[in-house]
C-alpha cells in the first residue's frame, strides 16, 4: 500500500546550526501534511502543517517545504537548540473511503550536540 | 492548541487482568478520537477510531474483543485492554481531531508482568 517514509532515521546537528529533516510520501491523494515532535515518553506534539496548495509555510524557527512534483516534504529548524532533540514524524492526510485518515512516517531521531 | 489528556500515565498489571485507559479532550468536544499503539523506536500504529455514540472502527489485525473502546461523551473515550498479556505491553496514545489537525495525549505506558 501507499505509505509515508523518511530518508534518514537519525540526524545529529551542532547546537546553533540549522536542521533539515526530510520525508517522502507516495500517496498522490494526500492534500494535508503535518509535522509532529515526540520527546521520549511523551505523545506527539503538533509543530506545523501545510496544505497541498502551498509549497512553503513558516512558523517560529520552523519552516515546512512541500514539493508535490517529487512528493517530498521537509522540516527546517533554525538555530537548533538542545530542546529540539526528539523524534520527528511527518504525517499525511488523505481521504480513505468516507473518512480522512492520518498516516505517520517512520520518524527521524534528531540529536542536538553541545 | 487543543489539549488532550490521558489517565493513567503509566500502569503495571499482572497478566490476565484488565486495564482501562481514559482519554479526554479538555477544551473542546471531539466526536472522533483515535487510539494508537507505539512500540520502542517505532512509529505510531492506528488501532481504532472511536466515534461518540456509536461503535468504534478497528484497524485490520486489532482484536475488538481484546481492546474495548467506549466513547460515551464528546470529551471522553476509554480503551480497555482485556485479559492483558506481556505482549500487550506498549505505549498507548490517544488523539482527537480539531478540524483536520489531530492533537495527541501524553500517552500511557502499559507494562504487563
Amino acid at each position: 500500500g501507499e505509505s509515508v517514509g523518511l530518508h534518514l532515521p537519525t540526524l545529529s546537528v551542532q547546537e546553533g546550526d540549522n536542521s533539515i529533516i526530510n520525508c517522502a510520501y507516495s500517496n498522490s491523494a494526500s492534500d494535508y501534511f503535518i509535522w509532529y515532535k515526540q520527546e521520549s515518553g511523551k505523545g506527539p506534539q503538533f509543530i506545523i502543517d501545510i496544505r497541498s496548495n502551498m509549497d512553503k509555510r513558516q512558523g517560529q524557527r520552523v519552516t515546512v517545504l512541500l514539493n508535490k512534483t517529487v512528493k517530498h516534504l521537509s522540516l527546517q529548524i533554525a538555530a537548533t537548540q538542545p530542546g529540539d532533540s526528539a523524534v520527528y514524524f511527518c504525517a499525511e492526510i488523505a481521504r480513505s473511503g468516507s473518512a480522512r485518515q492520518l498516516t505517520f512516517g517512520s520518524g527521524t531521531q534528531l540529536t542536538v550536540l553541545p | 492548541g487543543a489539549v488532550v489528556s490521558q489517565h493513567p500515565s503509566r500502569v503495571i498489571c499482572k497478566s490476565g487482568t484488565s486495564v482501562k485507559i481514559e482519554c479526554r479532550s479538555l477544551d473542546f468536544q471531539a466526536t472522533t478520537m483515535f487510539w494508537y499503539r507505539q512500540f520502542p523506536k517505532q512509529s505510531l500504529m492506528l488501532m481504532a477510531t472511536s466515534n461518540e455514540g456509536s461503535k468504534a472502527t478497528y484497524e485490520q489485525g486489532v482484536e475488538k474483543d481484546k481492546f474495548l473502546i467506549n466513547h460515551a461523551s464528546l470529551t471522553l473515550s476509554t480503551l480497555t485492554v482485556t485479559s492483558a498479556h506481556p505482549e500487550d505491553s506498549s505505549f498507548y496514545i490517544c488523539s482527537a481531531r480539531v478540524m483536520e489537525t489531530q492533537y495527541f495525549g501524553p500517552g500511557t505506558r502499559l507494562l504487563v508482568l
